[in-house]
């Protein structure tokens, strides 16, 4: 079946303008995760849902990031006033349940703020 | 916090070679510990797994120890074909309210060569 997808896969933009980037989860997965990867450094956890509770968004850096999910399906992670250290590959992962730690995860979104 | 440190790569092997990738990490409690791969082009995906000390996760010729005195989950192959080229990622998760998110390492280049 089909895999998480997300787009776009790449998007440039710049420096102070809203993005926002987008994940379809895999059809009947309950939670979906958003991660993000700097250049050279692992992923850092960012936000996960987990069907209609309240999201956990503890690894959210700022009040600029925010992101919603209706439902079990799409998911946006928004970006307001976009900086250069936002630049990185933007990750969603989904688990048939949650919560889990096997996450099937999309290809990514690589943001470059210039 | 959590954390997870993967040895510096990139890693280059003759095919049918041995392959260690270390890992070790930092954390409270007992947490489970997971070996991710990417393959080119293709999602990040769950290569094994070991959910408490002295666990040995396998998959697909590759096995990890869950070694709790050392706080390591170094991951070997004893033969690796050209098909293994690939990014691998230690990851932890912690549990308890944590779990399901997980901390990854920064990620080991691997390229092997026919």
């Amino acid at each position: 079946g089909a895999g998480v997808s997300q787009s776009p896969s790449n998007k440039v933009t710049e420096k102070g303008k809203d993005v926002e980037l987008r994940c379809d989860p895999i059809s009947g997965h309950t939670a979906l995760y958003w991660y993000r990867q700097r250049l050279g450094q692992g992923l850092e956890f960012l936000i996960y849902f987990q069907g209609n509770s309240a999201p956990d968004k503890s690894g959210l850096p700022s009040d600029r990031f925010s992101a919603e999910r209706t439902g079990e399906s799409v998911s946006t992670l928004t970006i307001q006033r976009t900086q250069q250290e936002d630049s990185a590959v933007y990750l969603c992962a989904s688990s048939p349940r949650a919560p889990s730690y096997e996450q099937y995860f999309g290809p990514g979104t690589r943001l470059t703020v210039t | 916090g959590d954390s997870v440190t993967q040895m510096e790569g990139p890693v280059t092997l003759s095919e049918e070679a041995f392959l260690t990738i270390n890992c070790t990490y930092t954390a409270t409690g007992y947490p489970s510990l997971f070996w991710y791969v990417q393959y080119p082009g293709e999602g990040l995906q769950l290569l094994l797994k070991a959910t408490k000390a002295d666990d040995k996760g396998s998959n697909k010729g590759f096995e990890a120890t869950y070694r709790k005195e050392t706080t390591s989950f170094h991951l070997e192959k004893g033969s690796v074909q050209v098909s293994d080229s690939a990014v691998y990622f230690c990851a932890l998760s912690a549990g308890g309210t944590s779990y399901g998110k997980l901390t990854f390492g920064q990620g080991t280049i691997l390229t092997v060569h026919p």
